[in-house]
């Protein structure tokens, strides 16, 4: 089956412009997660959606980040007035659910910020 | 919260030889470990993962080993091929209400043919 996709895959912008990324995760999975990823880094937590609540916005760098997913499948990160520091790969992650602990990534999102 | 170390942060080893990553971790309540090995431009895969109610599990060319009373998890991956050459990311459940995974900063795996 389809696996966990992101558009775009790069997106570049210039410091002070709003993007939105979003994410579709597998079909009928309850979780999904956003993961922030610099450079030779690990991915770091953003944010966590169990069907179209938040539970975890505690990773979010700012309240220029924000997210959602209103219907419990897609979900969109935007960040606002973006920033050089917000350069990275933004991450989703599905899982199907609390019972199951795999986690399945998409291929991401390489942000630039000019 | 959380907090995972992980070591070394580069291994480069001849093919045929074993590798061998560690990480440890700093909540006791955690209970799921998973590997993710990621190649260059690519999404993270998971490629094995353990619970903390065994202590070891093996899959073909690699093994996962978990000491609890220590906290720490390790990779060991044998007879290692040109392929395996990525990084690779040890992770661990956060317990603390989310569902999120707390990652080490990965290890760069080469290997020499």
């Amino acid at each position: 089956g389809a696996g966990v996709s992101q558009s775009p895959r790069y997106k570049v912008a210039k410091r002070g412009q709003d993007v939105a990324l979003r994410c579709d995760p597998i079909s009928g999975h309850v979780s999904l997660f956003w993961y922030q990823q610099a450079l030779g880094q690990g991915p770091e937590f953003l944010t966590y959606f169990q069907n179209e609540a938040q539970l975890d916005k505690s990773g979010l760098p700012s309240d220029r980040f924000f997210a959602e997913r209103p219907e419990g499948s897609v979900s969109t990160l935007k960040i606002q007035r973006t920033q050089q520091e917000d350069s990275a790969v933004y991450l989703c992650a599905s899982s199907a659910g609390l019972a199951y602990n795999e986690q399945f990534f998409g291929p991401g999102t390489r942000l630039t910020v000019l | 919260g959380e907090n995972v170390e992980q070591h070394p942060s580069t291994l480069s080893v001849q093919e045929g030889d074993s590798a061998v990553i560690k990480c440890t971790y700093s909540d006791s309540a955690s209970n799921y470990f998973p590997w993710y090995k990621q190649e260059l431009g690519k999404r993270p895969q998971l490629i094995i993962d353990i619970r903390s109610n065994v202590g070891e599990k093996k899959d073909q060319r690699i093994a996962v080993t978990l000491n609890k009373t220590a906290k720490h998890f390790s990779l060991h991956i044998t007879e290692t091929q040109p392929e395996d050459s990525a990084v690779y990311f040890c992770a661990a459940k956060d317990q603390g209400g989310s569902e999120k995974l707390v990652f080490g900063k990965g290890t760069k795996l080469t290997v020499n043919p």
